[in-house]
């Protein structure tokens, strides 16, 4: 069974910094995707980024930008130029190709951005 | 608009009840699914469907139950053997080919006294 693992339950940094929240997962799989997720207090939940396993390009998005290392298994997410607005949870996801496509959050990391 | 909508957003139930929760989507996805939130931690999934008159258990499946008669609607019941049923339930759906990620509803807030 896959897992995945947020090891920073909360984070804060102030307005503008840059911040970098970590993932790692545990698979035997070679396919596959990963997420991060952002739940801000709404509770609505707001894809940021993804990255496909077979890509060593990492993704980018505006101001978001992961660092995929398939060997080590380990998924992070870098937010630069950070906003009050980026104040949210993040959960990091891992979904295989293979049979059932099931996503896998991990725990989450509650991120803080200060004025 | 295209979007997830579920309904309603705050739900009051007394213990022993069965309650249903609604999960509709417009986005023509053949995959939907429903997860259950806990305070403080991530999602965790209940049950998913990939097709029209098929469904699968999740990771937490006791206690629930869940019917897709139609691609747009995957509505969601929680039984009165459900015994801790206070939560923050979220329905998603996704395509089933060339996009993988999942888009999510607004959610539902559960709760049984």
């Amino acid at each position: 069974a896959q897992t995945v693992t947020q090891s920073q339950p909360e984070m804060s940094v102030q307005e503008a910094e840059t911040v970098t929240l970590s993932c790692t997962y545990d698979t035997s799989e070679s396919n596959y995707y990963l997420f991060w997720y952002k739940q801000p207090p709404s509770r609505q939940m707001i894809l940021v980024i993804r990255q496909e396993a077979y890509k060593q390009q990492n993704a980018t998005e505006n101001r978001f930008s992961v660092n995929f290392q398939k060997a080590a298994k380990s998924f992070s997410l870098k937010i630069s130029d950070s906003q009050l607005g980026d104040t949210a949870m993040y959960f990091c996801a891992f979904m295989k190709l293979k049979g059932a496509q099931k996503l896998v959050f991990g725990q989450g990391t509650r991120l803080t951005i200060n004025p | 608009d295209g979007g997830i909508t579920q309904s309603p957003k705050y739900l009051f139930r007394k213990e022993g009840q069965n309650v249903t929760l609604s999960c509709e989507q417009n986005l023509n996805h053949d995959a939907m699914y429903w997860y259950r939130q806990d305070p403080g931690q991530g999602l965790r999934l209940i049950y998913y469907s990939q097709i029209v008159n098929d469904f699968q258990k999740g990771d937490i499946a006791e206690g629930y139950s869940v019917s897709r008669e139609k691609k747009e609607s995957f509505p969601l019941t929680v039984t009165s053997a459900q015994k801790n049923p206070t939560a923050f339930y979220l329905c998603a759906s996704r395509r089933t080919s060339g996009y993988y990620e999942q888009y999510f509803g607004p959610g539902t807030r559960l709760t049984v006294t």
